[in-house]
Order: C-alpha cells, then structure tokens, then sequence
C-alpha cells in the first residue's frame, strides 16, 4: 500500500535560520510530490509541485525551495526562515484520476 | 486571487440533522472537485469527489453536489455526527494543468 511520510511534525525555528522538511512516499513509482503550505485562517496554498526527479514547478515567489534528489523523496528548504513563514506544511502525492493523499504536516513556528 | 471561496468560515449544527457546507469557484475551466477533512495538527483526508460530468455523487452519509451553471458545489452531511466536527475545504482543478485549488476552509462544530 501506499503510504507518505513527513518530518518533522512540530518545529520552532529563529528568524533568520534555515529549513529543511522532509517527505517520502513508500508504495508507488515517479509520484507527482506537493508541497503546500496553510497559513492561520487561510486555505492550502500550492507551494512546489514535482513530476520527476530533478524537475520542481513553484507557484507562489518566495524565500522558501524544492528538491527532488530521489524518485519518492521531496525536500522544502530555506536559507533563512522569515517571520512570514510560520503555519501548517504539507507534502502530497496524487494518483490519476483522484485526488491527494497528505502526509501529517508539520507545524512550523518562526520565532 | 481566490478562485475557490468558502464565504462560511463556520457552521454549528445539531447532532442527527443535516450539515450544508457550500463552495463557490469562478474559473470555468475547473472541472474536478474535491471535499477534504482536516482534524486540528493533521493533514487534510480525502472525503468525496466529483467531475464535472456529473451533478452529484454519494458517498455514505455524505453527497457532493455541483451546479456547474452557478459555479457551486455543496456538501451535504446526513446525518450529522459530533465525530464530523472538523474543517471542511473544498477544491477544484481544470482539465488541464496537475495543481488543485482550495478554499478557505468552513469549520463544523456538530453539537451532541
């Protein structure tokens, strides 16, 4: 079965620091990985999506990058965390047709 | 721009009676649609789906209706459970393109 793993699920981090989340699916092959971001009271937004290894499409500009080093595994960085980036991470896989399965998100607080 | 809108950012229903979470989206181009669940410090759950070929789909004690002509969808939940307490998003994705586009998000508090 397929399942999606997601790292770490609480993090408090200064200004300034840097990010790394990470996910891995287990169970399936060349996935589309998603990483989205819910922000307080607002919905899910669309961060980076990937179809390949390598390939990273980003939807919103901002301080925050993708990568796909392995075909199931996908990684959110930041050089250094604003303020602005606090709030509810999640990383996706689809199948086709369907919809996303998530993984358990993690809560990121910059202090 | 939002282009998936929850204008109910809550709703409290009795237990046993029905909850209507409703959804709005104004880019014709969509044409799948899904509801998802989210628990506080969890990740969304797949509820129901629906194409755009369809106007309603059931699933248990929950159906997904869409009126493509007002560019609606809506859930309804019957009956209502205190376990349904929960926030409720709604999304949409055109024919073309990988992404989904999610509401704001409408939190039901089901009453015992």
């Amino acid at each position: 079965s397929q399942t999606i793993h997601q790292w770490p699920a609480t993090l408090v981090q200064p200004v300034g620091s840097p990010l790394s989340l990470e996910c891995t699916v287990e169970g399936t092959s060349n996935p589309n990985l998603y990483w989205y971001r819910q922000a307080a009271g607002r919905g899910l937004q669309l961060l980076f999506y990937s179809v390949g290894i390598g390939q990273i499409s980003s939807e919103v500009p901002q301080n925050l990058s993708a990568s796909r080093p392995q075909d199931r595994q996908f990684i959110l960085s930041s050089k250094k965390l604003l303020l602005s980036d606090s709030g509810f991470y999640l990383c996706a896989w689809r199948e086709r047709p369907g919809g996303y399965t998530f993984g358990s998100g993690t809560r990121l607080t910059v202090v | 721009d939002q282009q998936v809108k929850q204008n109910s950012p809550s709703l409290s229903v009795q237990e046993g009676r029905i909850s209507i979470l409703n959804c709005d989206y104004t880019n014709s181009m969509f044409d799948y649609f899904l509801w998802y669940k989210k628990y506080p410090a969890e990740g969304p759950t797949f509820l129901i789906s629906i194409s755009s070929i369809k106007d309603k789909n059931e699933d248990g004690r929950f159906t997904v209706f869409l009126n493509k002509s007002a560019k609606h969808l809506s859930l309804h939940i019957v009956p209502s459970q205190p376990g349904d307490s929960a926030v409720y998003f709604c999304a949409a994705s055109p024919y073309t393109g990988n992404q989904f586009y999610f509401g704001t998000g409408t939190s039901l508090t089901v009453i015992p």
